[in-house]
């Protein structure tokens, strides 16, 4: 299995902050790799596919980058409803998600 | 509009068997294939297994391989999940999810359904 790590598992911040989140892998994924918001009671959504291209309807706030063993995933301004939890998934195998980042407003 | 309906919470007993079902609607069921995941309370999301509908044909992760089986319909666009003999330990919410692109078996997930709680406990 390809394992994913995300990082940090708690993040913090204001409203209006730029936020980031980093996932890694323990080996090179190309750009398979998605983004999911998963806000509590519901089901996760799907913000960000091939590292990099947005989803339809999810704000422009929301952006990803990176290749290889690592990416991230960028909110420009943090704004109250994108409280959640955010998961990475790898889709060069057999798919496998990371361990999620929690973001809370400060 | 695309929907991924599932059915409802389920309560069962050590060893009882048990299948949840996923219907899809708004798309053409057979172009896409569905995927299984897992979320035992409180915790993250694992990836069990995935059907082609149009010929059945499924994969699964090692983890859930010979625990569970992954089944469709085609003919009323439904893909099922199931166990033979239920342990405490599968209580979970249960999603499926459609994959992003047609006939590809690997992708990320674009639309899921509303997940199904099932509660094993003696």
């Amino acid at each position: 299995d390809i394992q994913m790590t995300q990082s940090p598992s708690t993040l913090s911040a204001f409203v209006g902050d730029r936020v980031t989140i980093t996932c890694r892998a323990s080996q090179s994924l190309s750009t398979w790799l998605a983004w999911y918001q998963q806000k509590p009671g519901k089901a996760p959504k799907l913000l960000i596919y091939k590292a990099s291209s947005l989803e339809s309807g999810v704000p422009s706030r929301f952006s990803g980058s990176g290749s290889g063993t690592e990416f991230t995933l960028t909110i420009s301004s943090l704004q109250p409803d994108d409280i959640a939890n955010y998961y990475c998934q790898q889709y060069n195998s057999y798919p496998t998600f990371g361990q999620g980042t929690k973001v809370e407003i400060k | 509009e695309v929907q991924l309906v599932q059915s409802g919470a389920e309560v069962k007993k050590p060893g009882e068997s048990l299948r949840i079902s996923c219907k899809g609607s708004g798309y053409g069921f057979t172009s896409y294939w569905i995927t299984w995941v897992r979320q035992m309370p409180g915790r993250g999301l694992e990836w069990m297994g995935r059907i082609d509908p149009s010929d059945s044909n499924t994969n699964y992760s090692p983890s859930f391989q010979g625990h569970v089986t992954i089944s469709g319909d085609k003919s009323i666009s439904t893909a099922y999940l199931q166990w033979r003999s239920l342990k405490a330990s599968d209580s979970a919410i249960y999603y499926c999810a459609r994959h992003l692109a047609p006939y590809d078996s690997s992708g990320a997930f674009d639309y899921w359904g509303q997940g199904t709680l099932v509660t094993v406990f003696s």
